[in-house]
């Protein structure tokens, strides 16, 4: 079983929807986590990080982490054609290398 | 802001030859990454180092080497290309265990 399972999609949406993206993990260890957004052929970068359970808002990104059930997700309101890209949720246990996704690919359609 | 580069975008390389890419990041990071990303295995941990001189296995070290002779330079070493390294290579940088990752924009590499 993988550490971090992400459905990689595609995902498509019309402009102006609300987008949700999830991850599941099993180690219960893990405390750190991260949304990473990729566009086409560019280095990931990083949107979102959370530390444990909780809800983080930054604009129209909201990170939730609910840790009973090893589930993490992003939601993106009143999307837009610019937040096409791939998106990795990332995650770590304490000072450990990050686990990764696989990635979700989005596409925001005008 | 944070910069990574890397040596290349893009490389065409043949089976058996020895193939060098370079990463470097000015931000006075200890910790420097290398990744390989492939479609629906994401992204990969092929080796890592912590300071200057020390380098620490990833997940899938097989066929890799890595040097860090400065602080601001890792450069990850195919000995002798093959097929199944035919990859996008995401090199990435962090000041401390905690912080994110910030990643380059990777060079694809493909060997023929």
């Amino acid at each position: 079983q993988k550490e971090v399972e992400q459905d990689p999609g595609p995902l498509s949406v019309p402009e102006g929807a609300i987008v949700s993206l999830n991850c599941t993990y099993s180690n219960s260890a893990f405390q750190y986590f991260m949304w990473y957004r990729q566009y086409s052929r560019k280095g990931p970068e990083l949107l979102m990080y959370t530390y444990s359970s909780g809800n983080k808002e930054d604009g129209r990104f909201t990170a939730q982490v609910d840790k009973s059930s090893k589930y993490i997700s992003l939601f993106i309101r009143d999307s837009q054609p610019s937040d096409s890209a791939t998106y990795l949720c990332a995650m770590r246990a304490g000072a450990n290398n990050l686990f990764f996704g696989t990635g979700t690919r989005l596409t925001v359609i005008p | 802001d944070v910069k990574v580069t890397q040596s290349s975008r893009y490389l065409v390389k043949r089976t058996g030859e020895k193939v060098f890419l370079e990463c470097v990041q000015d931000m006075d990071h200890e910790n420097m990454f290398w990744y390989r990303q492939d479609p629906g295995l994401g992204l990969r941990l092929i080796y890592f180092s912590y300071d200057v001189k020390m380098k620490e296995k990833g997940d899938i070290p097989e066929g890799y080497s890595v040097s860090r002779e400065k602080k601001e330079r890792f450069s990850l070493i195919l000995e002798s290309a093959s097929t199944n390294q035919t990859s996008m290579y995401l090199c990435a940088s962090t000041v401390g265990a905690y912080n994110e990752q910030f990643f380059g924009p990777g060079t694809r590499l493909t060997v023929l």
